[in-house]
């Protein structure tokens, strides 16, 4: 398969525990964004990386949140103390950087549950 | 700011019925327009797009027409079939740093075919 990855798939957490979603983008690619999405609405942009620098993050992005690309292949995304306002799926998508059309390749998401 | 607006679901239809999905958005500038799609089980994926006024994006019988206008990207399909249900996500894309393209989604709209 080489398409987007997300592990894990789900997640249950206690509120307050912290949790780490790891994205697999399209091998090629060297842009990836994050995007959160909650039940019934649309995905909302999260930050955005080009190889290994994060280039732009959302105010959606509290200082809970950390997202990585250490070697600009895989990404990581970190929520510490977790709430549960912070329930919803977590989707990962890729791009080429001479694509400027605007079309993201996306992973199937990982589903976060906060209890 | 940026946004995008789509009419509200669940649609349900029969097989072979025409299918009207409204977009309208709210931009500065001159966006490309997308839907996206997300079938039970799988990631978003790109339907079509438009990146200039007047264009029209078509793909799997799915149309639609970037009307500036109107700021208008309505999605429309003469003859639905079971395998179209899925929700579909009208967006726009905004310039991010180094020419990136960050998507603004609307709701989305759940659309089931009966056979």
């Amino acid at each position: 398969d080489t398409g987007v990855s997300q592990n894990p798939r789900h997640k249950i957490t206690k509120r307050g525990q912290n949790v780490t979603f790891r994205c697999d983008p399209i091998s090629e690619h060297n842009r990836l964004y994050w995007y959160r999405q909650t039940l019934g609405q649309g995905p909302e942009f999260l930050t955005y990386f080009q190889n290994e620098a994060q280039l732009e993050k959302s105010r959606l992005l509290s200082d809970r949140f950390s997202a990585e690309r250490p070697k600009g292949s895989f990404s990581t995304l970190e929520i510490q103390r977790t709430e549960q306002g912070d329930s919803a799926m977590y989707l990962c998508a890729s791009s080429l950087a001479w694509s400027n059309t605007g079309e993201l390749f996306f992973g199937e998401g990982s589903r976060l549950t906060v209890l | 700011g940026n946004s995008v607006t789509q009419m509200e679901g669940p649609v349900t239809l029969s097989e072979e019925a025409f299918l009207t999905i409204n977009c309208t958005y709210t931009a500065t500038g001159y966006p490309s327009l997308f839907w996206y799609v997300q079938y039970p089980g799988e990631g978003l994926q790109l339907l079509l797009k438009a990146t200039k006024a007047d264009d029209k994006g078509s793909n799997k019988g799915f149309e639609a027409t970037y009307r500036k206008e109107t700021t208008s990207f309505h999605l429309e399909k003469g003859s639905v079939q079971v395998s179209d249900s899925a929700v579909y996500f009208c967006a726009l894309s905004t310039s991010l740093i180094q020419g990136a393209q960050k998507l603004v989604f609307g709701q989305g709209t759940r659309l089931t075919i009966n056979p």
